[in-house]
């Protein structure tokens, strides 16, 4: 059992580049999300799915696309890449919630994405 | 809105002293509270989570948090610290979103250096 994976680990863009980053898991979860770290900020959420086929936007999404094509797949791309977009970016995945309950958000070990 | 914020960036304490790191929040219905650890170049760990069950809630690592509506605080503590505890903490604040998810909103952290 994998958990949830992140490819790739590092990746170094130029301005106006375009990239996917992947997310996987393997815990057959329902919703899954992506965020960005940057230092002094915490994680800020970008995007998020609650099934396949579903996304919705979170709280930073400009500039940024996703994909939930498979349940267990959810893609985070960059058009066209800016230095602001320098970042961590972390993937995370959880259970579909039962009424009344909370279900604990798993995370992926980061990406860490410089633009120049 | 939902929000908490976390008093100190940086906190270092020597090894086995008290560790004590702050999170208050800001919530207009009784919220859902976190603690997670971030370890050097990994991803994020749930250390503990508050759910309207007891107010003093045991993690994992000998960690616990209590929750104190009175001053809206859910700090972290520790009787005595390892030098495997230096890591960055983050307290979070969840809320139900429209389709029925969890969405987290995270702190700014706390960066942890234990004192040999």
């Amino acid at each position: 059992n994998a958990g949830v994976t992140q490819t790739p680990k590092f990746r170094v863009l130029k301005t106006g580049q375009s990239m996917t980053l992947l997310c996987a898991q393997d815990m057959n979860h329902e919703y899954m999300y992506w965020y960005r770290q940057d230092p002094g900020m915490g994680l800020r959420l970008i995007h998020y799915s609650v099934g396949e086929g579903t996304t919705a936007k979170g709280e930073v999404p400009d500039g940024y696309n996703v994909s939930r094509l498979k349940k267990q797949n959810f893609l985070l791309g960059l058009e066209s890449a800016a230095p602001s977009q320098t970042s961590v970016y972390f993937c995370a995945s959880s259970p579909q919630r039962l009424a009344g309950g909370y279900n604990e958000q798993f995370f992926g070990p980061g990406t860490r994405l410089t633009v120049l | 809105a939902q929000s908490v914020t976390q008093l100190g960036s940086h906190v270092s304490v020597s090894e086995g002293a008290l560790v004590l790191l702050r999170c208050n929040y800001s919530s207009s219905v009784p919220p859902y509270l976190f603690w997670y650890v971030q370890y050097p170049n990994q991803g994020l760990q749930l250390l503990l989570k508050y759910t309207s069950a007891a107010t003093l809630v045991k993690g994992i690592n000998g960690f616990e948090a209590e929750f104190k509506k009175s001053e809206t605080s859910f700090h972290l503590t520790k009787p005595s610290a390892h030098m495997s505890d230096a890591a960055e903490y983050f307290c979070a604040v969840s809320r139900i979103a429209s389709f029925g998810n969890e969405k987290l909103t995270f702190g700014t952290g706390t960066r942890l250096t234990i004192i040999p």
